[in-house]
């Protein structure tokens, strides 16, 4: 039972536009949200998070916006670089005594010059 | 560069075999969790020690197991290794083991059963 979900496995956007990601989640009960990016052959690199007690975070060129009725968050990123060209994960912190991650199985983005 | 340290990198092993992956936490983090990364799977979520202590656990077999000793540092052991068992293995850390914090990962440890 996939609990974080990532519809998208791939998305191309062109430099200088903006790039969304979504992701959806089943479960009420997760608080707290993330991203994290991934190059080849690297671990994920947490890019930013978000609780649930908020509807927007924002980080420079990334903003994650989180849709708590419709169980519904995404990630923007604007302006799109080359270098943003990876897989990004998102994640949901199921709350209680444990910080344990679930995470979606990613979105490959690929940002052409 | 996350702070968090894998070794080793690769690791080539048989069918039956067992291997142990080591994996350092960023400097000042308690928790560290493992994680598994299978072809065909996203992150699956094995198992979080907190300050020595295993504080939660997910679908880790058996075969699995895992420890965190007072210098914080975590080791994986894997046991009657099996060609499923055929993945990328990460290891995160944390500042504490609960409430509202990002996970800093290694770079994993890939590991590959013949």
């Amino acid at each position: 039972d996939q609990q974080v979900k990532q519809n998208s496995p791939s998305l191309s956007v062109q430099e200088g536009r903006i790039s969304i990601l979504n992701c959806d989640y089943t479960n009420s009960m997760f608080d707290y949200f993330l991203w994290y990016k991934k190059y080849p052959a690297e671990g994920p690199t947490f890019l930013i998070s978000i609780s649930s007690i908020k509807d927007k975070n924002e980080d420079g060129r990334f903003t994650v916006f989180l849709n708590k009725s419709a169980k519904h968050l995404s990630l923007h990123i604007v302006p799109s670089q080359p270098g943003d060209s990876a897989v990004y994960f998102c994640a949901a912190n199921d709350g209680g005594a444990t910080n344990k991650l679930i995470f979606g199985t990613g979105t490959l983005l690929a940002v052409q010059p | 560069d996350s702070g968090v340290t894998q070794t080793p990198k690769h690791l080539i092993t048989a069918t039956g075999q067992r291997v142990t992956l080591r994996c350092s936490p960023r400097s000042g983090d308690l928790s560290v969790y493992w994680y598994q990364q299978s072809l065909d799977q996203g992150l699956q979520f094995l198992i979080q020690y907190y300050n020595g202590e295993e504080r939660a656990k997910g679908n880790i077999l058996e075969r699995f197991s895992a420890q965190q000793f007072p210098d914080l540092h975590s080791e994986l052991n894997l046991s009657s290794l099996e060609l499923g068992d055929s993945a990328l293995y990460f290891c995160a850390s944390s500042v504490s083991g609960s409430g509202n914090q990002p996970q800093h990962f290694g770079d994993g440890t890939r590991l590959s059963i013949l």
